[in-house]
């Protein structure tokens, strides 16, 4: 139980281009998910988090206009990457809300973002 | 400021060899603590969630601890299959968020 899938797990763009990242629980509702960026050896850092029918709540430092996020429904997020540069290139990694009560996030394979 | 550290960096063991990792945390509220093991390209995978100082869990070779300061994941007669990065984080109880430390990456030498 408590799986969480991504797609797709790699995808290569050129600059300037927008990139859609889906997020699904595939064996629970989630009605919060988590969108994190992971860079080389570092650990991840928390984007924004979604909640079901509202509107995401972004970090610090985080551009809402360049990083859209959709929750659409109770199992699928999706993070849009708009007009992607080569400082873009990333691990993103999506988690999803156990529906325990106790906060355990579940996380998807992550998306590995190249911007040339 | 939360802050979750983790030591050490890094940790290499012969097959066998038993250790621990640590993971210490200045949080302003913890709701929980989370261990996650991450192998290279991959996302988190979920080992263990402690609530409370003194609590316990277990799972084949690893064993996680929790104090009021600190958490240890301990792993005894460690084989080659268990090196991967291991991440703890803190759940903040009055923003909800999840604070990672940096990890540690555990390498298991047959």
């Amino acid at each position: 139980g408590a799986v969480v899938s991504q797609h797709p797990s790699r995808v290569i763009c050129k600059s300037g281009t927008s990139v859609k990242i889906e997020c699904r629980s595939l064996d629970f509702q989630a009605t919060t998910m988590f969108w994190y960026r992971q860079f080389p050896k570092k650990s991840l850092m928390l984007m924004a988090t979604s909640n079901e029918g509202s509107k995401a709540t972004y970090e610090q430092g985080v551009e809402k206009d360049k990083f859209l996020i959709n929750h659409a429904s109770l199992t699928l997020s999706t993070l849009t990457v708009t007009s992607a540069h080569p400082e873009d290139s990333s691990f993103y990694i999506c988690s999803a809300e156990g529906t325990s009560g106790g906060g355990t996030q579940y996380f998807g394979p992550g998306t590995r973002l190249l911007v040339l | 400021e939360d802050q979750v550290t983790q030591s050490p960096e890094a940790l290499r063991l012969q097959e066998g060899e038993s250790s621990s990792l640590n993971c210490s945390y200045t949080v302003s509220g913890l709701r929980g603590l989370f261990w996650y093991r991450q192998d290279p390209g991959k996302g988190p995978e979920f080992l263990f969630t402690l609530y409370s100082a003194g609590e316990e869990k277990e799972k084949e070779r690893l064993k996680a601890t929790l104090t009021k300061k600190e958490s240890f994941l301990h792993i005894t007669a460690p084989k080659p299959e268990d090196s991967a990065t291991y991440l703890c984080a803190v759940l903040i109880s009055n923003t909800g968020k999840l604070i990672f430390g940096q990890g540690t990456t555990l390498q298991v030498k047959p």
